[in-house]
C-alpha cells in the first residue's frame, strides 16, 4: 500500500493558464474523489469517480474545471482559465467497496497558487 | 442541503488539559466520520459511528454519536503536543461533505 499520490505538491500559475494535476489512487480501490480546500476551512466535494464514471459533480465545478478518470485508475483534474479565487489545496481521497462509510485515504494534495 | 457546524472552530490548550469538540447537522446523518488533518497532509480517519447513541473509544480519544444521529462530540483526555490539528467531521454518502474544522493547538 503505497497511499494516494498526487503531483504536482505545488504548482504556481499566472491567471489566465491552464493547469493539470494528477492522482494516483490505491490501486485496488474503486472510488476516486476530487476535493478543494482554503485555508482554515474544510475540504469541499468537487467531484467523484466509480471506476471510469464520473458520478457526481458539485456545482463548485465550473466549466473551467473538468476531471477524467479514463482507465478507472489515475484520475486529472485540468482548471482552465485559472482565476486567483482559484488558488487552494486539491485534495484527491481514494476508497474501496460498494459501502459509503469505507473510509476514504486522501493524499497530501496540490497547492495551486494563481498570481 | 445537509450543513454540517464545528464548534469551537479555534481551540488552544495546555499539554495535559482534556477537551471536547462538537459536531451538529441540520439533519440526520446516516453515519459520521471523524478525520484529523495535519498541515501539509490529507486529512486521515480516525472513527466512523453508526449508531445512535454509539460511543467509540481510540485510545486518549472518545467518540459520541447522538441519540438522535444529529451530532456527535469527540473528546480528548490529557492532550498531547502531537494531538495538534485540524478536526473535521464529515457526513458519510456518495459525497464525503465535511464541515469546517476544529483547529486544534496543544501547547508543550
Amino acid at each position: 500500500d503505497t497511499g494516494v499520490s498526487q503531483n504536482p505538491r505545488h504548482k504556481i500559475t499566472k491567471r489566465g493558464q491552464n493547469v493539470t494535476f494528477r492522482c494516483d489512487p490505491i490501486s485496488e480501490h474503486n472510488r476516486l474523489y476530487w476535493y478543494r480546500q482554503t485555508l482554515g476551512q474544510g475540504p469541499e466535494f468537487l467531484t467523484y469517480f466509480q471506476n471510469e464514471a464520473q458520478l457526481e459533480k458539485s456545482r463548485l465545478l465550473s466549466d473551467r474545471f473538468s476531471a477524467e478518470r479514463p482507465k478507472g485508475s489515475f484520475s486529472t483534474l485540468e482548471i482552465q482559465r485559472t482565476e486567483q479565487g482559484d488558488s487552494a489545496m486539491y485534495l484527491c481521497a481514494s476508497s474501496l467497496g460498494a459501502d459509503y462509510n469505507s473510509p476514504l485515504h486522501f493524499g497530501n494534495g496540490t497547492r495551486l497558487t494563481v498570481t | 442541503t445537509q450543513l454540517l457546524e464545528q464548534s469551537p472552530q479555534f481551540l488552544s490548550i495546555q499539554e495535559g488539559e482534556n477537551l471536547t469538540v462538537y459536531c451538529n447537522s441540520s439533519s440526520v446523518f446516516s453515519s459520521l466520520q471523524w478525520y484529523r488533518q495535519e498541515p501539509g497532509e490529507g486529512p486521515v480517519l480516525l472513527v466512523t459511528v453508526v449508531t445512535g447513541g454509539e460511543v467509540k473509544k481510540l485510545k486518549r480519544l472518545t467518540f459520541q454519536f447522538g441519540d438522535a444521529r444529529k451530532d456527535s462530540s469527540l473528546h480528548i483526555t490529557a492532550a498531547q503536543p502531537g494531538d495538534t490539528g485540524l478536526y473535521l467531521c464529515g457526513n458519510s454518502g456518495s459525497r464525503l461533505t465535511f464541515g469546517e474544522g476544529t483547529q486544534l493547538t496543544v501547547n508543550p
